[in-house]
Formats: structure tokens, C-alpha cells, sequence
């Protein structure tokens, strides 16, 4: 099993430009979650899916929007990138009756 | 904000001692979870401790938990070189959800 995958590994945008980074998990988890960590700071809470077709937001949610249309995926978009996005952005999933998270290799983003 | 503080920020040791490191928390809790987090890499759980739980030993990994203070500490018994990396602690809250709230962390490094 891959585990959690994310896809890119790095990107460099300009201030405004949009993209989207996709998380993949193959352990058929409920649960996924997008969270940022920045130098000095442990890792916040994004956005969650507790389900296919659900979303909410967490800690941090502005300027960022998610979707889950497949179990399996977890996209999260920047539509209009500011540098303050400039993050490490992890994925991570874990079944809903249960408590540990498993993470991706994370998406290093820099905004300039 | 973050819900939790660790203590201390930084701890550099020789191989075969023991490590410690502190969380703080402010809010009602379901568990208490550690993850390690090597350079460059996704976070990893270590151990998880239950709000009706004291003490919790994993290895060489022992946790305690002390909810009339808000706090828990994380012991590495007889370091490694690979003990190298930094370590988070992260609030379950009493929603179902697993939205972590994470320390910053305790960057430990383990000299041979």
C-alpha cells in the first residue's frame, strides 16, 4: 500500500495564481484532513471530510477550498495564492473508528 | 491558536540518555496523541493516551497524562541516533471528528 500520497511534491506561484493539490490514501479511511505547518508552528487544521460529498472547515480556513467526490481523494484549492500561503501543506486520513492519523509526505508551496 | 504548548522548543542529548519533553493544553480532551516528524518528512504517530488514562507505555516511549493540569510528557528511554527528529503532541477533542490541535513541537537531537 502507497499509504497517503500528494501530489506535487513542490510548487512555486505567484501571488494570484490558483492551483490545487490532491491527497490520495489507498487504506479506504473515512476521515481526511488538510493542515499547514509553518516554521516554528505545529501543524493547523485546514479543512476535514468525514465522508464522500462532505467538508468543513477548521482553524484556518480562509483563501483555501477543498473537495471530496471520491472516497479515496482530497483536493485542496488556492484560487487566488497570497504569499502568507507560503506553507508546508500535509494530508493525512484515518479510519472513522479510530483515532491515529496517517500523513503524506506533505507539499512544500512558496507564493512570491 | 494553538491548542498546545511543548516544552522545551529544543533538547540535544547523547545516545543512551533519556528524553523528555512537556505539552500543555487548554481544552477538554478525548485523547492525547505524539507524532514524530523526521527532516522533510510527514508526521508519524508514536503513542496515544486516553483522557481516563495516566500513564501509557509503547518500547522505550512512556507517556503520562494529568488532566487536572492540562498537561502530558512524552519520555524516550535510551536514545538513539534515529530518536533525531521532532516531536509534537496533538489534543483529540470531545467532538468525533479528530480535528488535532498541535503543539510547535520539540526538536530533539540525539548525538552518537
Amino acid at each position: 500500500n502507497a499509504g497517503v500520497t500528494q501530489t506535487p511534491k513542490f510548487r512555486v506561484l505567484k501571488t494570484g495564481q490558483s492551483m490545487t493539490l490532491l491527497c490520495a490514501q489507498d487504506m479506504n479511511h473515512e476521515y481526511m484532513y488538510w493542515y499547514r505547518q509553518d516554521p516554528g508552528m505545529g501543524l493547523r487544521l485546514i479543512h476535514y471530510s468525514v465522508g464522500e460529498g462532505t467538508t468543513a472547515k477548521g482553524e484556518v480556513p480562509d483563501g483555501y477550498n477543498v473537495s471530496r467526490l471520491k472516497k479515496q481523494n482530497f483536493l485542496l484549492g488556492l484560487e487566488s495564492a497570497a504569499p502568507s500561503q507560503t506553507s508546508v501543506y500535509f494530508c493525512a486520513s484515518r479510519r472513522r473508528k479510530g483515532y491515529e492519523q496517517y500523513f503524506g509526505p506533505g507539499t512544500r508551496l512558496t507564493v512570491t | 491558536s494553538q491548542q498546545g504548548e511543548e516544552d522545551p522548543q529544543a533538547l540535544s542529548i547523547q545516545e543512551g540518555e533519556n528524553a523528555t519533553m512537556n505539552c500543555s493544553y487548554k481544552t477538554s480532551i478525548n485523547n492525547l496523541q505524539w507524532y514524530r516528524q523526521n527532516s522533510g518528512r510527514g508526521l508519524v504517530h508514536l503513542i496515544l493516551i486516553r483522557s481516563n488514562e495516566r500513564e501509557k507505555h509503547s518500547g522505550r516511549l512512556r507517556v503520562t497524562l494529568d488532566t487536572s493540569k492540562k498537561s502530558s510528557s512524552l519520555l524516550i528511554t535510551a536514545s538513539r541516533a534515529a530518536d533525531t527528529a521532532s516531536y509534537f503532541c496533538a489534543t483529540d477533542g470531545t467532538d468525533s471528528w479528530g480535528k488535532l490541535q498541535f503543539g510547535a513541537g520539540t526538536q530533539v537531537v540525539v548525538t552518537p
